[in-house]
């Protein structure tokens, strides 16, 4: 069955510290992988997106790692700020290059970062 | 260039009725996404439309129906509504279906159904 799975569900950090959220998939085929951002009540904004040829992604302090052989990924936040509050969503597309693509997302982790 | 928009942002309605929300894509994108999205179950996929067809339907009722126009603004429709119904409905909008496009998400609106 094709699933994205995130831990940690919910995570408590202070402002300023680093952390790592994971994702593990089973999605085949896999087509890329996406970290998006939500903060609550809006849509969700993509941070990375990564082929299977890409191991390593920056977007500021966002930096996302996939190792495609055991199918993980995860998102490191460095030096947080009380605006990276928000729910972090790990999405996998899955499907052949120039077919119709299916996203298969994850539930997300929740973060807080507290002053 | 203007985000992807949606209204209303706002939406209270009753059992029974039917809702009608509307989402405008972002200049020149021809895909749009529909999901819904409820604490615990994140977002789930409604269907998507690329040149006024739904080229992808996820697994929803038959009440869940949308249609695309000729210039990408696209429509989403729930008739008969239950108390489940109640969600934010996000619609995004991409160039294409295919590949490693980015969907970009709009602001969403909150349906609740009393």
């Amino acid at each position: 069955k094709n699933q994205v799975e995130q831990s940690p569900q919910s995570l408590i950090i202070l402002e300023g510290k680093n952390c790592t959220l994971q994702c593990n998939y089973t999605v085949s085929p896999f087509s890329n992988l996406r970290w998006y951002k939500q903060d609550t009540g809006r849509g969700p904004v993509s941070l990375t997106i990564m082929t299977f040829s890409e191991n390593t992604k920056s977007n500021g302090r966002y930096t996302a790692t996939l190792d495609a052989d055991t199918k993980q990924s995860s998102l490191h936040i460095t030096a947080s700020q009380l605006s990276d509050s928000a729910s972090y969503i790990c999405v996998v597309s899955q499907g052949y290059a120039g077919n119709n693509r299916k996203l298969i997302w994850g539930l997300g982790t929740s973060l807080a970062v507290n002053p | 260039k203007a985000g992807v928009t949606q209204t209303p942002r706002y939406l209270i309605k009753t059992r029974g009725q039917q809702v009608t929300l509307s989402c405008s894509p972002i200049s020149g994108h021809r895909s749009v996404s529909w999901y819904q999205q409820t604490p615990g179950q994140g977002l789930q996929f409604l269907f998507e439309y690329f040149s006024e067809t739904q080229r992808n339907k996820g697994n929803f009722p038959g009440r869940f129906s949308g249609r695309q126009f000729s210039n990408s603004r696209s429509e989403m429709n729930v008739s008969t509504l239950e108390l489940g119904d109640s969600a934010l409905y996000l619609c995004a909008s991409s160039l294409s279906p295919t590949g490693p496009d980015e969907q970009y998400f709009g602001p969403g609106t909150r349906l609740t159904v009393t």
